[in-house]
């Protein structure tokens, strides 16, 4: 298979609270994993990437760690914030260029 | 820097009309990727151009879509004509060099409503 699977949404949170959603991949080798957020009426934006295995991806305190054993790429934050209330992507690399995304994740974040 | 440029931002037309959605890349940029994003089917790559060549149109609707890349600043998409359910927000993307590894940088999407 060449997929991406997201948990599924939408994911409700108060502030403060921890946050994880959990992606997992099939793929022969080991391809680059992204984490990409869509705020209201935006483009995605790159949130964080690792690019091998047992690498750490992390940026606005978002974190993710390649797992190849559970090929898993779950991200992770320890006090979300309304600001974080958006739209998240998993993705990986696949042939060429070309990046397969998750079905996306809709976090909302209330006060 | 001014980022990926898409317009219009957003486009109604009517059934069997025309639309053409337009994009300027990140200057430097040799790779640009159309998506389209609706609710039923989530986000899908419909072709991607490296250096100006169309390089995977395997994710183009059918006929009726139709990209183009005349020269590096400068893509456009086009319906013909168009339907109902053509209806979604159209990204474009741009990326520095042909790896993979390399971001992708969207655009603010165009969001088209077919009546």
């Amino acid at each position: 298979g060449n997929s991406v699977t997201q948990m599924e949404g939408p994911v409700t949170l108060s502030e403060e609270a921890f946050l994880t959603i959990n992606c997992t991949y099939t793929a022969t080798g080991y391809p680059s994993l992204f984490w990409y957020v869509q705020y209201p009426g935006e483009g995605l934006q790159l949130l964080l990437k690792a690019t091998k295995a047992d690498d750490k991806g992390s940026n606005k305190g978002f974190e993710a760690t390649y797992r190849k054993e559970t090929t898993s790429f779950h991200l992770e934050k320890g006090s979300v914030q309304v600001s974080d209330s958006a739209v998240y992507f998993c993705a990986k690399e696949t042939s060429g260029s070309r990046l397969t995304f998750g079905e996306g994740t809709q976090l909302t974040v209330n006060p | 820097d001014a980022g990926v440029i898409q317009s219009p931002r957003h486009e109604v037309t009517e059934m069997g009309q025309e639309v053409t959605l337009r994009c300027k890349p990140i200057s430097g940029h040799n790779s640009l990727f159309w998506y389209r994003q609706t609710m039923m089917r989530g986000l899908e790559l419909l072709i991607y151009f490296n250096n100006n060549v169309p390089i995977d149109d395997s994710g183009m609707p059918e006929d009726r879509f139709s990209a183009k890349m005349p020269n590096a600043s400068f893509s456009t998409l086009k319906i013909q004509p168009s339907e109902p359910r053509d209806s979604a927000v159209y990204f474009c993307a741009s990326s520095l060099g042909t790896a993979t590894k390399e971001t992708q940088y969207f655009g603010p999407g165009t969001r088209l409503l077919v009546l």
